[in-house]
């Protein structure tokens, strides 16, 4: 158990919904990242927060979106779903902001399966 | 742009055997950290091992080894005295300290024959 929790475990939903994740990091994280694992795509970075402020974005679309409060939960919110976003969603999280040489732990993951 | 060449799609290894599975990066940065994740079949991606760019010495956490060849640029995970729960994907990553974005291989999927 790596400490990071994320739910729902499975989401099940229609092209066009919008559904949101949720990640809560270790105790003590304060950096959250999100990422996207897909049968085609493998595994892509979407956007890092840190403390409550994004970071960094990597292949996020427009249609996602993503924030963390202030009691550093993080929460993925993706709109006007096609199939293609179908995927497995991960949380990952980090002590802090030093970038390479942090190990990042990552969540169960969501998946989300698009219909 | 960093990358991340797993050459490896799949490897087979008999139990109790030592197997190695391949990584190259490719980077412009001088400090990164290099980091490999096991990904069995339940889906969740599971820390393994950390080899940090200005190293010395190669990572080793119990059974798994890094074997870091810097001027290679190969970051190969050795997992010795395989065991059937090793069974798994296996992605190395690398993240540049410039550059907030981790980038990850294909991955390998290791099978471990009893």
């Amino acid at each position: 158990d790596s400490g990071v929790t994320q739910t729902p475990k499975h989401l099940i939903t229609a092209t066009g919904q919008r559904v949101t994740l949720r990640c809560s990091p270790r105790s003590g994280d304060l950096s959250v990242y999100w990422y996207q694992q897909s049968l085609d795509q493998g595994l892509q970075f979407l956007i890092q927060y840190y403390n409550g402020e994004e970071r960094a974005k990597g292949n996020i679309l427009e249609r996602f979106s993503a924030q963390q409060f202030p009691d550093l939960h993080s929460e993925l919110n993706l709109s006007s779903l096609e199939l293609g976003d179908s995927a497995l969603y991960f949380c990952a999280s980090s002590v802090g902001l030093t970038s390479g040489q942090e190990t990042q732990y990552f969540g169960p993951g969501t998946r989300l399966l698009v219909l | 742009a960093q990358k991340i060449t797993q050459t490896q799609p799949g490897m087979f290894v008999q139990e109790k055997e030592a197997v190695t599975l391949d990584c190259t990066y490719d980077t412009s940065d001088p400090s990164y950290g290099l980091f490999w994740y096991k990904q069995p079949s339940s889906g969740e991606m599971i820390f393994l091992i950390y080899q940090g760019s200005y190293d010395q010495q190669n990572a080793t956490e119990g059974r798994y080894s890094l074997n870091f060849q810097k001027a290679r640029k190969s970051a190969n995970l050795v997992i010795s005295a395989s065991q059937l729960g090793d069974s798994a994907m296996y992605f190395c990553a690398m993240r540049e300290d410039n550059n907030n974005d981790m980038r990850f291989g294909a991955g390998t999927r290791l099978t471990v024959k009893p």
